[in-house]
C-alpha cells in the first residue's frame, strides 16, 4: 500500500533560518507528489507539486521541494523562515483508485517560528 | 483553480442531533471529496461524492452515519448523523478533475463541536 511519512510532528526554527520539512513516500510507480499548507482555522492551500520533468519544484511563498527518486523523498525547504510561515504542512502522494486519483496524506508537520 | 465555499463555517451541536454541511464550487468539477480532520491530526478521507449516484465510502465510514448527496457538478452535502462528541472535527470538502497529477482544491472547512 502507498504511504507517506513526514519526519517530525513539530519543527521549530528561528526567524531567518533555513526551513527543512521531510517527506518520504512509498510508491510502486512514478509518483505525483504534493505539499499543502494549512494556516490556523483555514482550509488547505497548495504550496507546490511534482508531476513530471524538473525534479526541483518551486512553489509559493519562497518554498521549493526536490524529488529524489533514489531516496523516495520530496523534502520541502525555504532558505529563510518568516513568522508568517508558522502553519501545518502536509505532504501527499496521488494514487490511482479504480478510475480516479486520490491523495494519500502524511501525518503533517507543524512549523513553529521563533522570533 | 476552483473557488470552494462551505456552510456553515462552524457549529456547536448537541449529541444525538444531525448537521448538514454544504459545499459549493464556482465551476463544474468531476470529483468531490469529503474529509475529516480530527484535532491535531491529518486528513482522513470519508467518501467520494459521485454525481447522480451513491457516494463511495472509505473503510470505517458508512452511509447511515455520513449520508452524502451530490445533485449536480457544483454542489454536495455531507450530513453527520446522530452526533457524539467523537464527531467533533473539521470537515473539509475538496474538488479535483480526476486526472493524474491534478491538484485537489479545498474549501475552508467546517469546524464542528459536539457537546
Amino acid at each position: 500500500a502507498q504511504s507517506v511519512t513526514q519526519l517530525g510532528s513539530h519543527v521549530s526554527v528561528s526567524e531567518g533560518a533555513l526551513v527543512l520539512l521531510r517527506c518520504n513516500y512509498s510508491s510502486s510507480v512514478p509518483p505525483y507528489l504534493f505539499w499543502y499548507v494549512q494556516y490556523p482555522n483555514q482550509g488547505l492551500q497548495l504550496l507546490l507539486k511534482y508531476t513530471t520533468g524538473a525534479t526541483l519544484v518551486k512553489g509559493i511563498n519562497g518554498f521549493e521541494a526536490e524529488f529524489k527518486k533514489s531516496e523516495t523523498s520530496f523534502h520541502l525547504t525555504k532558505p529563510s523562515a518568516h513568522m508568517s510561515d508558522a502553519a501545518e504542512y502536509f505532504c501527499a502522494v496521488s494514487v490511482r483508485m479504480d478510475s480516479n486519483y486520490q491523495l494519500i496524506w502524511g501525518a503533517g508537520t507543524k512549523l513553529i517560528i521563533k522570533p | 483553480s476552483a473557488v470552494i465555499s462551505q456552510k456553515p463555517s462552524r457549529d456547536i451541536c448537541q449529541r444525538g442531533t444531525s448537521l448538514t454541511i454544504q459545499c459549493q464550487v464556482d465551476s463544474q468539477v468531476t470529483m468531490m471529496f469529503w474529509y475529516r480532520q480530527q484535532p491535531g491530526q491529518s486528513l482522513t478521507l470519508i467518501a467520494t461524492a459521485n454525481q447522480g449516484s451513491e457516494a463511495t465510502y472509505e473503510s470505517g465510514f458508512v452511509i447511515d452515519k455520513f449520508p452524502i448527496s451530490r445533485p449536480n457538478l457544483t454542489f454536495s452535502t455531507l450530513t453527520v448523523s446522530n452526533m457524539s462528541p467523537e464527531d467533533s472535527s473539521i470537515y473539509l470538502c475538496s474538488v479535483a478533475s480526476g486526472r493524474a497529477g491534478d491538484t485537489q482544491y479545498f474549501g475552508p472547512g467546517t469546524r464542528l463541536t459536539v457537546l
